[in-house]
Formats: structure tokens, sequence, C-alpha cells
């Protein structure tokens, strides 16, 4: 099956700690980005990616670092300088006017 | 800079014509998405126009004008799953973001 897949779903951590999201697709995308979601929020920006080995940050870099060392790849860290890191986590993927999401990361720091 | 304006909440009858406007004014602009995300979950495709006018796909149509920013979702023959927040996103600029407005809370009441 041709996809985006995040994981994991659910995602538990103790404040101070780093964690990293995954991101896979295997749709021969070019393009992916991160985005964050608060309850009844937009999405917003976080990172982004059009080639391998490069990304530009968003509107909310700001305690994350991604890395793109393969087209298929894009994860998410979420480190502990990030002040309120609970949150819904998208990764979506891009190519000309194909856009798909993954089913998302919900990550909650105790 | 760049905004994108969409009303928080809307709600019609089951079976009526719904309308949700998206509004942008964007340094960039190579074309608009729509998704519909349920609650909990990660958004779904719904479109994607490039050119002005009407692009229609069953019970969904998206419209278009670049010169006016201007976007908007039809849905006809509303049903009781149409219930969803709607996400207008506008693709572009010398880096290709893609930047979400914060969406529409659409309620369908019987």
């Amino acid at each position: 099956d041709g996809g985006i897949t995040q994981s994991p779903k659910y995602l538990f951590r103790k404040e101070g700690q780093n964690v990293t999201l995954s991101c896979e697709q295997n749709l021969n995308h070019d393009a992916m980005y991160w985005y964050r979601q608060d309850p009844g929020q937009g999405l917003r920006l976080i990172y982004y990616s059009q080639i391998v080995n490069d990304f530009q940050k968003g509107d909310i870099a700001e305690g994350y670092s991604v890395s793109r060392e393969k087209k298929e790849s894009f994860p998410l860290t979420v480190t502990s300088a990030q002040k309120n890191p609970t949150a819904f986590y998208l990764c979506a993927s891009i190519l000309d006017t194909e856009a798909f999401f993954g089913q998302g990361t919900r990550l909650t720091v105790v | 800079g760049q905004n994108i304006d969409q009303p928080t909440e809307m709600t019609a009858t089951e079976g009526a014509i719904v309308q949700i406007n998206c509004t942008y004014q964007t340094s960039g602009f190579n074309g608009l998405f729509w998704y519909q995300q349920h609650a909990g979950e990660a958004p779904t495709f719904l479109s994607y126009n490039v050119l002005d006018g009407l692009e229609e796909k069953g019970r969904f149509s998206s419209f278009l004008s670049r010169s006016k920013g201007y976007s908007y979702l039809l849905l006809k023959e509303l049903q009781m799953k149409d219930s969803a927040s709607y996400l207008c996103a506008v693709y572009g600029g010398a880096t290709n973001k893609l930047i979400f407005g914060t969406g529409t809370l659409l309620a369908v009441q019987p």
C-alpha cells in the first residue's frame, strides 16, 4: 500500500526528555512537512523540506529539530527546549497536486 | 507576510447546501488545497485549485479567484457525516510553503 506513515500513534514522555517522531512515505514525494495542532486550533507549520539534505524552518520551529537524510523519511525531534510540547503532530507529503497526511502522533508530556 | 482567513464556525441543515469561504494574502501562490478533518483524526484531501474557476467532485466543489485572493468550498446535499472542520491551505512561495488557515467547524443539524 502506498502512503504516509507516522509512528507511534500515541506517545508519552517525561518533561525534559527529547523525543523523536517518525514520518515515512513511499509515495516518492519530494516535499514533506511537519505541523502541530492544539485542541480547537488550526495547523501550524514547524519545519518543511523540499529535497534530501535540505529543510526550512516554519512558523514555530523553536524547540524542534528535523533531518532529511532519505527522500522517504523526515523525522521530527521535540527537544526539552520546547516549552509546551503536548499536542497532535501531523506529517504531510506533496508532489504537484497530490498532498496527503499521516495519521498523526498525539504526544503527551507529563 | 501571510494571512489566511476562514469563518470559525458554521451551522447548516441536513440536505441543504453550504459555502465555506477562504480569503488569503500570501507571498507567492502555486495553488490552494481544501481538507476535511474529523475530530481527533488527520485531515483528508478534498481538492486542489490552481487555475481560476470551479472544480466539481461529486457533492463537493471548490472555487478559486487568484486576483481576489479568494476561494470557497461548496458542499451540496449535506449529510450528518459532513460535520467536521474544513481547512483551507495555500501552497507556494519560493520555498513551497504549505500554510493553513485556522479551519471552519461545520455542524450539520437534522
